[in-house]
C-alpha cells in the first residue's frame, strides 16, 4: 500500500515549456487534490476532483489544467510554464462520504521554472 | 471566507518541555479540523483530525482540542523530543465547501537536545 505517489520528484523547466505532473493513489479514495506550497503563502488549492469524472477550480487555478484519468490517477498540466509557477506541488486524496475526512498527501514535486 | 492563522510562526523549546501550538479559524461552522506535520523537503503527514462533535483527540504524546465557539484549536505535545522538530500545520474546511481545506502557514518547531 503505497498511499499517494507523485512523479517526478524534481523538475526544471524553461519558461514556455509544458509538462504534466502525475499523481496516483491506491487507497480507493473518491476525492483528489492538487496544491502548491510557497514560502510565506502556505498551501493553496489549485484544482480538485470530488469524484471520478469531475474537476473543480480551487484558489489558484490560472495557468493549470487537470485530468482525472480514473479513480486512481489525477494529473496536473502546465501548458506554458512561467517563473511564477516555481513551487512545490503536492497531490492529496481523501475518502469522502464515509465519515473519515482525513487528507493524505504525496511526497511532492519540486518544480523550478527559469 | 475561511481564514486560518497559526501563531507563533516559529518556536524553540528544550527537550522534555510540554508545549502548545495554536490555530485560529474565522468560520466556526466547520465539520472538522486537521493537524499535519511536515518535515523539511517532505510531504504532509496527518497527525490528528477532530470532528466538530468532538472536543479532543489524542494520539500518543499528542492531544488536539477544538473550540468552535472561540474559533480555536490547539495541539499539545507532551515531553517534547528532538524528533518532534518539524513544521506543524492546521487546516479547516472552506465555508460552503467541506471537501476543500484552508491551511494555516504553520509553526516551525525546533526541540533542542
Amino acid at each position: 500500500n503505497a498511499g499517494v505517489t507523485q512523479t517526478p520528484k524534481f523538475q526544471v523547466l524553461k519558461t514556455g515549456q509544458s509538462m504534466t505532473l502525475q499523481c496516483a493513489q491506491d487507497m480507493n479514495h473518491n476525492s483528489m487534490y492538487w496544491y502548491r506550497q510557497d514560502p510565506g503563502m502556505g498551501l493553496r488549492l489549485i484544482y480538485y476532483s470530488a469524484s471520478e469524472g469531475t474537476t473543480d477550480k480551487g484558489e489558484v487555478p490560472n495557468g493549470y489544467n487537470v485530468s482525472r484519468l480514473n479513480k486512481r490517477e489525477f494529473s496536473l498540466r502546465l501548458e506554458s510554464a512561467a517563473p511564477s509557477q516555481t513551487s512545490v506541488y503536492f497531490c492529496a486524496s481523501r475518502n469522502q462520504g464515509t465519515g473519515s475526512y482525513e487528507q493524505y498527501f504525496g511526497p511532492g514535486t519540486r518544480l523550478t521554472v527559469t | 471566507k475561511q481564514e486560518v492563522t497559526q501563531i507563533p510562526a516559529a518556536l524553540s523549546v528544550p527537550e522534555g518541555e510540554n508545549l502548545v501550538l495554536n490555530c485560529s479559524f474565522t468560520d466556526s461552522a466547520i465539520y472538522n479540523l486537521q493537524w499535519f506535520r511536515q518535515d523539511p523537503g517532505k510531504g504532509l503527514t496527518s497527525l490528528l483530525l477532530i470532528q466538530s462533535s468532538q472536543r479532543e483527540q489524542t494520539s500518543g504524546r499528542l492531544n488536539a482540542s477544538l473550540d468552535k465557539s472561540s474559533g480555536r484549536s490547539t495541539l499539545y505535545i507532551a515531553a517534547s523530543q528532538p524528533g518532534d522538530s518539524a513544521t506543524y500545520l492546521c487546516a479547516a474546511p472552506s465555508r460552503g465547501a467541506t471537501n476543500k481545506l484552508i491551511f494555516g502557514t504553520g509553526t516551525l518547531l525546533a526541540v533542542q537536545p
